[in-house]
């Protein structure tokens, strides 16, 4: 069975970076992409970005300058980091299994963390 | 403003079947397949749909999905108050070169 944890900071100031990460418990990191997506009232859910298990990235081109994700294979593990976070950024974040990133299939979901941002 | 639109609420009575809509264009939903989530309060959402109208395991045969052109819909039939969430549609789009969402739609079970 495959179990998605994430964990990070829950307040930031305006121009800080956001800073999560999310380990996956099972057999099958390498086999799949993971992905970052995130829900705010104004704009419901919105995708981050992915990547894969040697490193390979694509980001929302909305974001695109301000996000970087990154992966540690041998501890089944993923992170994302957002610079410049402004209010606009407030949201849940999720991290994700995607077994059809490019449709939004998504099979696996961690708890999701409040991220509030804030002066 | 989400670019797959969906109503924001639907209702019905238990037993009843319900429909959701989602609406997209050729950039989305005309060139990819729909995917269907379900969100109770408090958690992630629950991947319902797949593929259009692939149901994952788990997932009861009560909920079916469909894709017509650049719309999609959900259908619950058998409503249950346990059916009582958020649902929103997913798709690729072609601009994003990833997935698009719905606003979501807030059932309610009467």
């Amino acid at each position: 069975q495959v179990h998605l944890q994430q964990w990070g900071a829950g307040l930031l100031k305006p121009s800080e970076t956001l800073s999560l990460s999310c380990v996956v418990y099972g057999d099958s990191f390498i086999d799949y992409r993971w992905s970052w997506i995130r829900q705010s009232p104004g704009k419901g859910l919105e995708w981050i970005g992915e990547i894969n298990h040697s490193g390979s990235t694509n980001y929302n081109p909305s974001l695109n300058s301000r996000v970087t994700i990154s992966v540690d294979t041998s501890k089944n593990h993923f992170s994302l980091k957002l610079s410049s976070v402004t209010a606009a950024d407030t949201a849940v974040y999720y991290c994700a299994r995607g077994f059809d990133i490019l449709t939004g299939a998504f099979d696996y979901w961690g708890q999701g963390a409040l991220v509030t941002v804030s002066s | 403003q989400s670019v797959l639109t969906q109503p924001p609420s639907a209702s019905g009575t238990p037993g009843q079947r319900v429909t959701i809509s989602c609406s997209g264009s050729s950039s989305n939903i005309g060139s990819s397949t729909v995917n269907w989530y379900q969100q109770l309060p408090g958690t992630a959402p629950k991947l319902l749909i797949y593929s259009n109208y692939q149901r994952p395991s788990g997932v009861p045969a009560r909920f079916s999905g469909s894709k017509s052109g650049t719309s999609a819909s959900l259908a619950i039939s058998g409503l249950q108050s346990e059916d009582e969430a958020d649902y929103y549609c997913a798709a690729g789009d072609d601009s994003l070169h990833g997935p698009v969402f719905g606003g979501g739609t807030k059932l309610t079970v009467l």
